[in-house]
């Protein structure tokens, strides 16, 4: 059973455009939403997170929309730039609950010059 | 100074084989985890391991061993190795059990059985 559903699974965007990745959850104990950023031969990183208090948070160039009615959140990357190039995971986790991390299949991010 | 360090970095063996994956974190956390990453890039926790006691174990075959001497290792021992063990391994840190969303993730095993 997947609980975090990822689209799209791979992107192609022009520099400076603005890649959309989408995710959708079915847990409604879920209470905290992070995304992970992975290079080529590197491990995750944390990229952002966010609450289901907000609907948005915004660090830098990196946005995640949060719609806690339709259980679902989504990260922009404005002006995208090549060096953005990379794996997209979002994630979700109940804090005292299940105490892990449920990814989604990670959506593969290419920014061309 | 690395966070989350693994070693080794490759491992190339054949099949039947045992082999083990060592992972340090020097951030003072209490719990580490082992994540399985396949070719199509999915991340599947495999263990975590809270102050050296084992919380999670998600269905994976016996012949994946993990110890944890001290809160700030944590060992992956694969016995009988099989073709499709071939993944990357992924050793990762948060600072608590409750904490699991936040975490430092070390360079990666890429393990490769023939």
């Amino acid at each position: 059973q997947q609980q975090v559903k990822q689209s799209p699974q791979s992107l192609i965007v022009q520099k400076g455009g603005i890649p959309i990745i989408n995710c959708a959850y079915e847990n409604t104990a879920f209470d905290y939403f992070p995304w992970y950023q992975q290079f080529p031969g590197k491990g995750p990183a944390l990229l952002i997170a966010i609450r289901p208090d907000v609907s948005e948070k915004k660090e830098g160039r990196f946005t995640i929309s949060f719609n806690k009615s339709a259980k679902q959140f989504s990260l922009h990357i404005m002006d995208s730039q090549p060096g953005d190039s990379a794996t997209y995971f979002c994630a979700a986790s109940d804090r005292g609950g299940s105490e892990k991390l449920v990814f989604g299949k990670g959506t593969k991010l290419t920014v061309n010059p | 100074d690395t966070a989350v360090s693994q070693t080794p970095k490759y491992l190339v063996t054949q099949m039947g084989n045992d082999k083990s994956i060592k992972c340090e974190q020097n951030l003072g956390h209490d719990t580490m985890y082992w994540y399985k990453q396949d070719s199509k890039k999915f991340l599947k926790i495999m263990f975590s391991y809270n102050n050296k006691e084992l919380i999670i174990n998600e269905t994976v075959p016996n012949r994946f061993s993990p110890k944890s001497p001290d809160k700030a290792h944590l060992n992956l021992h694969i016995n009988s190795l099989e073709l499709g063990d071939s993944a990357v391994y992924f050793c990762a840190s948060s600072q608590d059990r409750l904490s699991p969303d936040t975490q430092y993730f070390g360079p990666g095993t890429r393990l490769t059985v023939l």
